[in-house]
């Protein structure tokens, strides 16, 4: 079965620096996605950004990208240029199949 | 607006008695789901909808029910069989089940926290 692991329970940055949360999965598949999700204090899902196992070009959204190695299974956020709004937890997912198998999350905390 | 809508966004019940959380959306999406977060915990899927009188268990489904009489309702029964029913539920839904390259993201509602007592 594919898991999911996140490393850092919790995360602190200061405004305006960069930050990067840790993902490792493991799979047999050779064909996967792989998601980063937001989820600020209103508890709503977001969709951060999205990678497709079969691109070797890192997916980059804005100030979120990502840094996706996967033969050592590794799929890791970076966060620039922080802001207050960024401060939420992130949960790392892999899609397997029909479903998302999702990490425990990292509590990102954002300091003025 | 489409979305996804979930009702009661907080919900009290008695040991011992079923509750039914609604989900409802207005996308046009063939697919359905339901996780359950816990502190300290990712989301574990509940069940899962393909289509309309469709519905599959997940990784924890054990005290849960669906149905899916309609394209845009999903609704999830917490039963008394449900040891541990306190917790956030999440609904979500996509284009497909079997999504193909670019249809595969999982829209979320807003959630509905559930306090057994």
């Amino acid at each position: 079965a594919q898991t999911v692991t996140q490393s850092q329970p919790e995360m602190s940055v200061q405004e305006a620096e960069t930050v990067t949360l840790s993902c490792t999965y493991d799979t047999s598949e050779s064909d996967y996605y792989l998601f980063w999700y937001k989820q600020p204090p209103s508890r709503q899902m977001i969709l951060v950004i999205r990678q497709e196992a079969y691109k070797q070009q890192n997916a980059t959204e804005n100030r979120f990208s990502v840094n996706f190695q996967k033969a050592a299974k590794s799929f890791s956020l970076k966060i620039s240029d922080s802001q207050l709004g960024d401060a939420a937890m992130y949960f790392c997912a892999y899609r397997s199949a029909v479903k998302l198998v999702f990490g425990a999350g990292t509590i990102l905390r954002v300091k003025s | 607006d489409g979305g996804i809508t979930q009702s009661p966004k907080y919900l009290f019940r008695k040991e011992g008695q079923n509750v039914t959380l609604s989900c409802e959306q207005n996308l046009n999406h063939d697919a359905m789901y339901w996780y359950r977060q816990d502190p300290g915990q990712g989301l574990r899927l509940i069940y899962y909808s393909q289509i309309v009188n469709d519905f599959q268990k997940g990784d924890i489904a054990e005290g849960y029910s669906v149905s899916r009489e309609k394209k845009e309702s999903f609704p999830l029964t917490v039963t008394s069989a449900q040891k541990n029913p306190t917790a956030f539920y999440l609904c979500a839904s996509s284009i497909e089940l079997w999504a193909s390259l670019g249809y595969d993201e999982q829209y979320f509602g807003p959630g509905t926290r559930l306090t057994v007592t």
